[in-house]
């Protein structure tokens, strides 16, 4: 079935740091990627998806490119800002099921 | 449009007792999805449904869990008897599926059995 994959957290970075959190996925078919925000006491919310290889989504600053090659779909950020901290869910539907599979999250945390 | 409704926010319950917790999906939206997070165990699917019917319950932890879907702008997901092991944080999320859709998540229950 489909999986993903995501690096492990905590990820502390200082204020204006450049952060990269990586993601990898396995799927059948050619889904579409998304990358998902939770701040605290919150719900997730999309930040950002790409829905074929080589779209690059982007929103807030946060740009993550669909590498079909590589099936991975790594979300960067060249100055994080302590606004920033929340965790973050790479995800992905439309490969074997059109029901979403979610990775375990990435929780970030930036200092001032 | 008001987003995904959830309610209550927060509930504190002791042990054998019913809990009900409530969504209001995304008008238009013909998939409603329940989900659970816990620290142990992320954020696990519990059940989904597809104008209103139930497609796949086989994330319910145990008989003790039942969801409903009375009609397109309700689901109900019950507990009964609550345990202490179900503290956690219950999500209602809506979409329109298919791909290149996005799930549109409510705010949460905060869910504590003592």
């Amino acid at each position: 079935g489909d999986s993903v994959t995501q690096m492990e957290g905590p990820v502390t970075l200082s204020e204006e740091a450049c952060l990269t959190i990586n993601c990898t996925y396995t799927a059948t078919g050619y889904p579409s990627l998304f990358w998902y925000v939770q701040y605290p006491g919150e719900g997730l919310q999309l930040l950002l998806k790409a829905t074929k290889a080589d779209d690059k989504g982007s929103n807030k600053g946060f740009e993550a490119t669909y590498r079909k090659e590589t099936t991975s779909f790594h979300l960067e950020k060249g100055s994080v800002q302590v606004s920033d901290s929340a965790v973050y869910f790479c995800a992905l539907s439309g490969g074997g099921s059109y029901i979403p599979t979610f990775g375990r999250g990435t929780s970030l945390i930036v200092h001032p | 449009d008001a987003g995904v409704i959830q309610s209550p926010r927060h509930e504190v319950t002791e042990m054998g007792q019913e809990v009900t917790l409530r969504c209001k999906p995304i008008s238009g939206h013909d998939y409603l999805f329940w989900y659970r997070q816990t620290m142990m165990r992320g954020l696990e699917l519990l059940i989904y449904f597809n104008n209103n019917v139930p497609i796949d319950d086989s994330g319910m932890p145990e008989d003790r869990f039942s969801a409903k879907m009375p009609n397109a702008s309700f689901s109900t997901l019950k507990i009964q008897p609550s345990e202490p092991r179900d503290s956690a944080v219950y999500f209602c999320a809506s979409s329109q599926l298919g791909i290149g859709y996005e799930q549109y998540f409510g705010p949460g229950t905060r869910l504590t059995v003592t």
